[in-house]
Parts: C-alpha cells; sequence; structure tokens
C-alpha cells in the first residue's frame, strides 16, 4: 500500500524557515518524481514543486521561486521542502503527492497524496 | 500561466441525478486535464486523467471529455458519496495550474 507521511509543519514567524519531510512507504521511491501542493484555508489546490525521480530536474511556481527548495533523500525514501523567508501568504496545508506510475514526467497526473502537514506563518 | 476557469462555482442536486462540470482553460492544453475529487479534512483524489482516463477504483460514472480549452467532467447518476469539491487541473505547461473548484451539493 502506498503510503505518503509528511511532517514538519507547525507556526513560523514571516521571514523564518522550516523544512517540511515526506516520508513514502510502499514503492519504489527512487522510480516516481513527487511534487509539493498546497492549500490555503478555504481555497483550492495550488502546485508549490516538483522534483524528478533522479532528482535532477526540479520546478518551482513563481511564488516560491527563490525560497524554497525541494529535494529527495533516496536512502531514507524521504521528499524534502525547505522553506525560508516565509511570508504570511505561505500558510496552507502542505502536501506530498506522488506522480502516477503510467508517468515518469514531473508533470504527470497526482495519483497519491499524503494527509498534509499544516504551515502556518504568523507573528 | 494557464488559468482553469471552473463553472458553476456551486451544483446543487439530488443522488441520481447527472452532474456536468466544466472547465475552460485559458490557452490549448491538448488533453492534459486531470480531475480531482475532494472531501473535508481529506487531500484531493485523483479521478480522471488526460481528459478521459479513470484513475484505479474510481467507478464508472465518472467520466471526462474534451480538448484543447474546453473540458468536462460528468457524474451519471450521483450517489452520496460523490457530494465533494471537484478540481480540474493542466499539466501541459508549467506552472500546473488548478481550477477554483466545483462544489457538488445536495439540494
Amino acid at each position: 500500500e502506498v503510503q505518503l507521511l509528511e511532517s514538519g509543519g507547525g507556526l513560523v514567524q514571516p521571514g523564518g524557515s522550516l523544512r517540511l519531510s515526506c516520508v513514502a512507504s510502499g514503492f519504489v521511491f527512487k522510480n516516481h518524481a513527487m511534487n509539493w501542493v498546497r492549500q490555503a484555508p478555504g481555497k483550492g489546490p495550488e502546485w508549490v514543486s516538483g522534483i524528478n525521480n533522479g532528482a535532477a530536474n526540479t520546478y518551482y511556481a513563481d511564488s516560491v521561486k527563490g525560497r524554497f527548495a525541494i529535494s529527495r533523500d533516496t536512502s531514507t525514501n524521504t521528499l524534502f521542502l525547505h522553506m525560508n523567508n516565509v511570508r504570511v501568504g505561505d500558510t496552507a496545508v502542505y502536501y506530498c503527492a506522488r506522480v502516477h506510475s503510467d508517468y515518469y514526467q514531473t508533470n504527470g497526473p497526482l495519483e497519491f497524496w499524503g494527509q498534509g502537514t499544516l504551515v502556518t506563518v504568523s507573528s | 500561466e494557464i488559468v482553469l476557469t471552473q463553472s458553476p462555482a456551486v451544483l446543487s442536486l439530488s443522488p441520481g441525478e447527472t452532474a456536468t462540470l466544466s472547465c475552460r482553460a485559458s490557452e490549448t492544453i491538448g488533453n492534459n486535464v486531470v480531475w480531482y475529487q475532494q472531501k473535508p479534512g481529506q487531500a484531493p483524489r485523483l479521478l480522471i486523467y488526460d481528459t478521459s482516463n479513470r484513475a484505479t477504483g474510481v467507478p464508472a460514472r465518472f467520466s471526462g471529455s474534451g480538448s484543447q480549452t474546453g473540458f468536462a467532467l460528468t457524474i451519471s447518476g450521483l450517489a452520496t458519496e460523490d457530494f465533494a469539491i471537484y478540481y480540474c487541473q493542466q499539466r501541459r505547461f508549467w506552472p500546473l495550474t488548478f481550477g477554483g473548484g466545483t462544489k457538488v451539493e445536495l439540494k
């Protein structure tokens, strides 16, 4: 059974930093592209970042480019989102999501999602 | 970036009725549209990918159609568990973008 378990969310002040983790199980992590998607309270989903299976290619929404960094560790089956210089507008539930098994591209359909971790940016 | 406009914002229907949800793209995106279902307190769930392919375990009452800039999700014979919010997403161009959602509510 595919499982994605996010952690690392919490309350952070504007300008601060946070690292989100997503531990994957139930599939061969190194074979799949992964993405982060966030959802502000009462709003629709917003794609944040993606990384291909080999970590050679990364992609970012303009709203986070230069502040966030996505990475992955195959030895621990973990996806990361490093968040720097956070803003109030970054407040959201952050989901990690795995690309559909029929697609190797990072922009493939998002087949499996974690339960999310809440990031609150406030002074 | 590609803007996806979903309509209507809210659809009030009774069980057994047919729901037709629309998603319009600001530019042509071929067939690269994806549909998700989301219920309160849950992550989105993949329903349909590349316009018309049902994800594993999705009932046959869900179907997708369209191309280029106009897409639709049809739920034929609403079941009680189908009352939720539905989002379309395009995966043809970076950045990936989502529509604003259509809430299917119980009439």
